[in-house]
């Protein structure tokens, strides 16, 4: 079975900080990695998605790394805004289920204060 | 595009009784899924589709049961309702393995 792990559980920082988001995997054989952003009460919300050829992705102020063969993802936030404040989750998409199926870490929580 | 939506949004039963939470996407996405998320537990997956017709169990399906006529809905029944089914209930709609996965709002069901 997959297991996700992210570190740290919380993280609070001042507004404008560059953050590092960190998520390791037990098992490398992955289709690819989903990182998803969830406001309190809300459902998730796609950010980036990296495929297993892939070493990295980006989206505006977010950049996202892969090392497959260390089983480790890190999500890069530039410039941090409040707005970013929020639940970070990765996601790995296991090659060892017929589904696919996504495999939860239990999420980065953020609070960016001004 | 709608994308994937559910209803209701909130829900409150008494034991016992039974319910069906609705998912419906517009993205014409083969594969569906119905997780759960619980305080400290993060999401796990209850069931899962991979098309009309076809439907799987994931990791905790004791007491829910889906079925999958159309590529469109994905319901998923609670038999008999009990406290441990306390949660939020999302569902989820991808294309492939190959591309993102997109979940709706959610369903917060309480069961006293």
């Amino acid at each position: 079975k997959q297991e996700v792990t992210q570190i740290p559980a919380a993280l609070s920082v001042p507004e404008g900080e560059n953050l590092v988001l960190n998520c390791s995997f037990t098992d490398s054989a992955i289709y690819n990695l989903q990182w998803f952003r969830q406001d309190p009460g809300k459902g998730l919300t796609s950010l980036l998605l990296i495929q297993s050829s892939q070493r990295e992705q980006t989206s505006g102020r977010l950049n996202a790394s892969l090392d497959k063969s260390s089983g480790r993802s890190t999500l890069y936030i530039a410039a941090s805004q409040p707005g970013d404040s929020a639940t970070y989750l990765c996601a790995p998409d296991w090659r060892g289920s017929t589904l696919g199926r996504l495999y939860f870490g239990r999420g980065t929580q953020l609070t960016v204060w001004p | 595009n709608a994308g994937v939506t559910q209803t209701p949004k909130f829900q409150v039963l008494k034991t016992g009784q039974s319910m069906t939470l609705q998912c419906a996407q517009d993205m014409n996405h083969e594969y569906m899924s119905w997780y759960r998320q619980d305080p400290g537990m993060g999401l796990r997956l209850i069931h899962y589709s991979v098309g009309a017709g076809i439907t799987d169990q994931g990791e905790v399906p004791n007491g829910y049961n889906v079925s999958r006529s159309t590529t469109e809905d994905f319901p998923l029944r609670l038999l008999s309702a009990a406290p441990s089914q306390t949660s939020v209930y999302f569902c989820a709609s991808r294309a492939d393995v190959s591309y993102e996965q997109y979940f709706g709002p959610g369903t917060r069901l309480t069961v006293t």
